[in-house]
């Protein structure tokens, strides 16, 4: 079945610094979405992507939508202490389902 | 302005047992979505209710697990027989339409822990 790999698993990074993660599918989307998680609560959608080589910004987060349409990268600048959460990729399965990747666990260190 | 509400929002019970998890989603969305959340993974789709059509059932792991939607507001998953493995984050979430993508809203979920 379909499969999203996201990397790396986790992050451990000093405030200030900037963040990259990535998100790859074994197969095409034609949506890929960027959600954080902060603990104890539901992902909150922080950024959509829907045509290939899109590239998206919401405040210091930017969101780029591969041209192959198997991949999107999250990028994260000047990171806060309230960055940290746990950041999913996911794209529509078909009939309004999503499928997530396992998720990117960040840390950081004031 | 709510957003969607899971009760309870913890729930430990014992191996064997049935158990009830609820959703209230956002007033005025027709589509409601169930999710698993093991420790360390990601989101695992359960099921999806779109109005009154039939719900999508293909997630639902075993048919231990059911789930339904009373006047095409508040949603109901039950777990007949836990089993230790069902232990996770259930997470509910609505949307103001189905079809291919509309941005979806998630409760806080209910963590459920089997003994």
């Amino acid at each position: 079945g379909q499969q999203l790999n996201q990397s790396p698993q986790s992050m451990f990074i000093q405030e200030g610094e900037d963040v990259s993660m990535n998100c790859t599918s074994s197969s095409i989307f034609n949506t890929w979405l960027w959600y954080k998680q902060d603990p104890g609560e539901g992902p909150v959608l922080l950024i959509a992507l829907y045509k290939a080589g899109e590239l998206t910004s919401n405040g210091r987060l930017t969101a780029q939508f591969g041209i192959t349409r198997k991949d999107s990268f999250l990028n994260i600048s000047a990171s806060i202490p309230s960055d940290v959460g746990i950041y999913f990729c996911a794209g529509p399965l078909g009939g309004g389902k999503l499928i997530f990747g396992q998720g990117t666990e960040l840390s950081v260190k004031p | 302005g709510a957003g969607v509400s899971q009760s309870p929002s913890n729930k430990v019970t014992e191996k064997g047992k049935d158990v009830e998890l609820r959703c209230d989603p956002i007033s005025g969305h027709t589509a409601l979505y169930w999710y698993r959340q093991s420790l360390g993974q990601g989101l695992e789709f359960l099921i999806y209710f779109q109005g009154n059509s039939a719900p999508d059932k293909s997630g639902l792991p075993s048919d231990r697990f059911s789930a339904e939607r009373t006047g095409g507001s508040v949603s109901t998953l039950t777990i007949q027989r836990t089993q230790q493995e069902d232990s996770a984050v259930y997470l509910c979430a609505s949307s103001a339409a189905g079809g291919p993508y509309n941005e979806q809203f998630f409760g806080p979920g209910t963590r459920l822990t089997v003994l």
